[in-house]
């Protein structure tokens, strides 16, 4: 166990619809980061979060955002919903990435979204 | 762009054999190097990390892997695989010249089929 949650841990949904996913960071860890996993893209950075503010993009689409809240849970709103974006979405958290040193990303079991 | 390549996609490999799951990077510039796992229907953990040091790393599970900084290669290895070691394997790069904000650059993943 990881200490990082995510729930819930499968959600299925129609095209065009809007989800939301949840992950709660170990606790002490102040970086969220969103991964994306598919068969044909393997494991993709979506985007990070530190102590509330976003810190970097990867390849996040427009449909898709994210926030950190001040308790430092972090939601993935995934909107106009595609059957591409069926896949596994990974949350993981980390203690602090601008302090200089190396800080490990642990993550969560992930949430598996299907679109119909 | 920096970049990290798993040469193979998939990897049979026979119980009790040796194996060797290939990574290499693409920057010349300090990095840290990872490995981590995958089990069917889990989330990512932590293998084994090189940070600075021997460049011969020992994870868990048996498993080592070596920088090497000429070839900017860093190969998993374990000289004896078990069934249970079926999974994904991921190797992921961060830059230390990254700034204050480090990124995680991952490989596509190998999977390793342990076969009896």
């Amino acid at each position: 166990d990881s200490g990082v949650t995510q729930t819930p841990k499968h959600l299925i949904t129609a095209t065009g619809q809007r989800v939301t996913l949840r992950c709660s960071p170990r606790s002490g860890d102040l970086s969220v980061y969103w991964y994306q996993q598919s068969l044909d893209q393997g494991l993709q950075f979506l985007i990070q979060y530190y102590n509330g503010e976003e810190r970097a993009k990867g390849n996040i689409l427009e449909r898709f955002s994210a926030q950190q809240f001040p308790d430092l849970h972090s939601e993935l709103n995934l909107s106009s919903l595609e059957l591409g974006d069926s896949a596994l979405y990974f949350c993981a958290s980390s203690v602090d990435p601008t302090s200089g040193l190396y800080n490990e990303q642990f993550f969560g079991p992930g949430t598996r979204l299907t679109v119909l | 762009a920096q970049s990290v390549t798993q040469l193979d996609s998939q990897v049979p490999v026979f119980e009790e054999a040796p194996v060797e799951l290939r990574c290499n990077y693409s920057s010349s510039v300090s990095v840290y190097l990872f490995w981590y796992v995958q089990y069917p229907n889990q989330g990512l953990q932590l293998l084994l990390k090189y940070l600075s040091g021997s460049t011969l790393v020992k994870g868990i599970n048996g498993f080592e892997a070596e920088f090497n900084k000429s070839q900017t290669s860093f190969h998993l290895r374990k000289p004896s695989v078990h069934i249970s070691d079926t999974a994904e394997y991921f190797c992921a790069v961060t830059y230390e010249n990254a700034g204050n904000n480090r990124k995680l650059i991952w490989g596509l993943g190998t999977s390793l089929a342990v076969n009896p």
